[in-house]
């Protein structure tokens, strides 16, 4: 199975200011199809989860244009341009290239 | 607009058998898998298996594999997921969510979470 490790763990950030995860698969991610499914998903507090990224870098239907994806291959990146109260929650990154897919341990944005 | 709506909170004691709900709306419903998450207290997110509506295919991993059985009824465009016998450790929140093979393997939409307490 492919495993998923993402860092920091906790990330305390003054709003305004960035903000960036990792996350590092244990084996690449590009699959046979030319693709890398690495997605990242937010999930604010007491609600269910919600997609952010897909395929590294493509932002979803109604993301805000603070949130980039980048990364190759094993490694991966979230990036947060100016960090605002409502990002605050875990952030998980998910692989869809082999199966089971599998998730990050999540990345706790709390602000300063 | 995309929904999933999932059944409401269960108290069960161990031993005793489940089957929890998601129904899904505003897209076709057969023609998307649809995975089911675990979010155990305090705890990231597990997939537990994906099942494909239309045709029934479906796919575990390896963890739940004997512990689960996901189906689904593509006439009403319901998801389910079933335990015989529940243990202790299976409490946690279960999500439903949509999985899009087209744009890309994505899980692009989420039920509310169905809350299952299993305590004697």
């Amino acid at each position: 199975d492919v495993v998923m490790t993402q860092t920091p763990l906790s990330s305390p950030v003054t709003l305004g200011q960035p903000a960036s995860i990792s996350c590092r698969s244990s084996q690449s991610l590009l699959h046979s199809d030319g693709n890398t499914y690495l997605s990242w998903l937010q999930q604010r507090p007491g609600q269910p989860p919600r997609l952010l990224i897909y395929k590294i870098s493509n932002r979803f239907s109604g993301v805000p244009d603070r949130f980039s994806g980048s990364g190759s291959g094993t490694d991966f990146t979230l990036k947060i341009t100016r960090v605002e109260a409502e990002d605050v929650g875990v952030y998980y990154c998910m692989q869809a290239t082999q199966f089971p897919y599998s998730f990050g341990r999540g990345t706790k944005l709390e602000i300063k | 607009e995309v929904q999933l709506v999932q059944s409401g909170a269960e108290v069960k004691k161990p031993g005793e058998s489940l089957k929890i709900s998601c129904k899904g709306s505003g897209y076709s419903f057969p023609h998307y898998w649809v995975a089911w998450v675990r979010q155990m207290p305090g705890k990231g997110l597990e997939l537990m298996g994906i099942m494909f509506p239309d045709d029934s295919d479906t796919r575990y991993s390896p963890s739940f594999q004997g512990q689960i059985t996901i189906s689904a009824d593509k006439s009403n465009g319901t998801a389910y997921l079933q335990w015989i016998s529940l243990k202790a450790s299976d409490t946690a929140i279960y999500y439903c969510a949509r999985l899009s093979v087209v744009r890309g393997f994505l899980l692009d939409f989420w039920g509310q979470g169905t809350q299952v307490t299993v305590s004697s």
